[in-house]
């Protein structure tokens, strides 16, 4: 059974970069899709993009100057970076598989931008 | 963008309840809507996909229909593990987007 667990700082100042990385068991990222969506009360639920291990990505076009998904299959790790945040990119940040679909996620991360 | 809308954004019922969460798109995406249970704390849960095929582990009661732009959730007895957020999300054409929640709370 496939498990997700994303890592990083809780606490990013604004206009500097988000870096999470999601850490994936029990399979190889390899193969399927992997994405990245954000949860905030002011917007909902935020599709950010997603990387297959091909290198292939598809970013939100909402975010898309300010993202970059890569991974890292020595490590089986998949990574987002968000720069020049401010505090509307405060939120809980979940690494996921699948590109149009979800059928396993992470425990979600909170991410605060604040000085 | 596809716009999703859910309503009603919140519902009471009680345990027995049947209980029907709608969805519309602002235009057409097929088949292509998914369904996510959320309880406090914790990531959404994939229900169903393709707007009627239940996900493994998913207990019957659940159901899903609907294609174009409209679709329902439906659950046919509510039970206590039942009462959490359902929100939708359509995969048919990108950006994906999500619905803006159905909290379902104990009468």
């Amino acid at each position: 059974q496939v498990q997700l667990q994303e890592s990083g700082p809780g606490l990013v100042k604004p206009s500097e970069t988000l870096s999470l990385t999601c850490t994936v068991s029990g399979g190889s990222i390899s193969t399927y899709y992997w994405s990245w969506i954000r949860q905030s009360p002011g917007k909902g639920l935020e599709w950010i993009g997603y990387i297959y291990s091909s290198g292939t990505t598809n970013y939100n076009p909402s975010l898309k100057s300010r993202v970059t998904i890569l991974t890292d299959m020595s490590k089986n790790q998949f990574s987002l970076k968000l720069s020049s945040v401010t505090a509307a990119d405060t939120a809980v940040y979940y690494c996921a598989r699948g590109s149009g679909d979800y059928n396993a996620w992470g425990q979600g991360i909170l991410v605060t931008v604040s000085s | 963008d596809i716009q999703v809308t859910q309503s009603p954004s919140s519902l009471s019922a009680s345990v027995g309840d049947r209980v029907t969460i709608t969805c519309r798109a602002s235009q057409s995406v097929s088949t292509y809507l998914n369904w996510y249970q959320q309880k406090p704390g914790k990531a959404p849960k994939l229900l169903m996909n393709v707007a009627s095929s239940l996900q493994s582990g998913v207990p019957s009661r659940f159901s899903g229909r609907g294609s174009g732009t409209d679709f329902t959730l439906t659950i046919s007895s509510l039970q206590p593990e039942d009462f959490a957020t359902y929100y939708c999300q359509q995969s048919y054409s990108s950006p994906w987007t999500f619905g803006q929640g159905t909290k379902v709370e104990i009468k």
